[in-house]
């Protein structure tokens, strides 16, 4: 079966640090893959997808940015954080079907 | 555009009562349709589908039922318990590289 992993699950940083979040996937093979952001008390927004290695497309311009180095990595990282990226990090797969399956999620708290 | 939209929360309700969340969608095509609930602290699940007109979705109790006539895919359940308390979120697929649109969520809270 399918499973998929994020770490690390909790996250404080201080505002201008760097931040690289890491999302694995295991069970299957190229499979496409989404970051999300969930701000406290709000909905998702879609970030970033891929649908295959190096292939990133960017759905919100911002400070921070996407890699997927391996067919079941992906990585979210920022130069320099900025308060206002505190939330709930999911990361995401679906087989190139429709349906989606979330990791656990990372919460990040920048100060 | 395609959209969702959700009944906004929170929706607050006592243990044994009925249970509907709306949502109504806008899409071209014919998209499939989406429930996820999000526990808190945790990642979205998936709760049920469905992937053409009149197909009925369902899972722990939970169903929803694909209308294309009234483009409303409301979720239901008959009888909610306090572990049922969590954000729901209504979602259609896209069909552009497989993005789901999502609607806002709306917070279930069940008091015993």
């Amino acid at each position: 079966s399918q499973t998929i992993h994020q770490w690390p699950a909790t996250l404080v940083q201080p505002v201008g640090s760097p931040l690289s979040l890491e999302c694995t996937v295991e069970g299957t093979s190229n499979p496409n893959l989404y970051w999300y952001r969930q701000a406290a008390g709000r909905g998702l927004q879609l970030l970033f997808y891929s649908v295959g290695i190096g292939q990133i497309s960017s759905e919100v311009p911002q400070n921070l940015s996407a890699s997927r180095p391996q067919d079941r990595q992906f990585i979210l990282s920022s130069k320099k954080l900025l308060l206002s990226d505190s939330g709930f990090y999911l990361c995401a797969w679906s087989a190139g079907e429709e349906t989606q399956y979330f990791g656990p999620g990372t919460r990040l708290l920048v100060l | 555009g395609n959209s969702v939209t959700q009944m906004e929360g929170p929706v607050t309700l006592s243990e044994e009562a009925f249970l509907t969340i709306n949502c109504t969608y806008t899409a071209t095509g014919y998209p499939s349709l989406f429930w996820y609930v999000q526990y808190p602290g945790e990642g979205l699940q998936l709760l049920l589908k469905a992937t053409k007109a009149d197909d009925k979705g369902s899972n722990k109790g939970f169903e929803a039922t694909y209308r294309k006539e009234t483009t409303s895919f409301h979720l239901e359940k008959g009888s909610v318990q306090v572990s049922d308390s969590a954000v729901y979120f209504c979602a259609l697929s896209a069909w552009s590289n497989y993005q789901l649109i999502w609607g806002a969520g709306t917070k279930l809270i069940i008091k015993p």
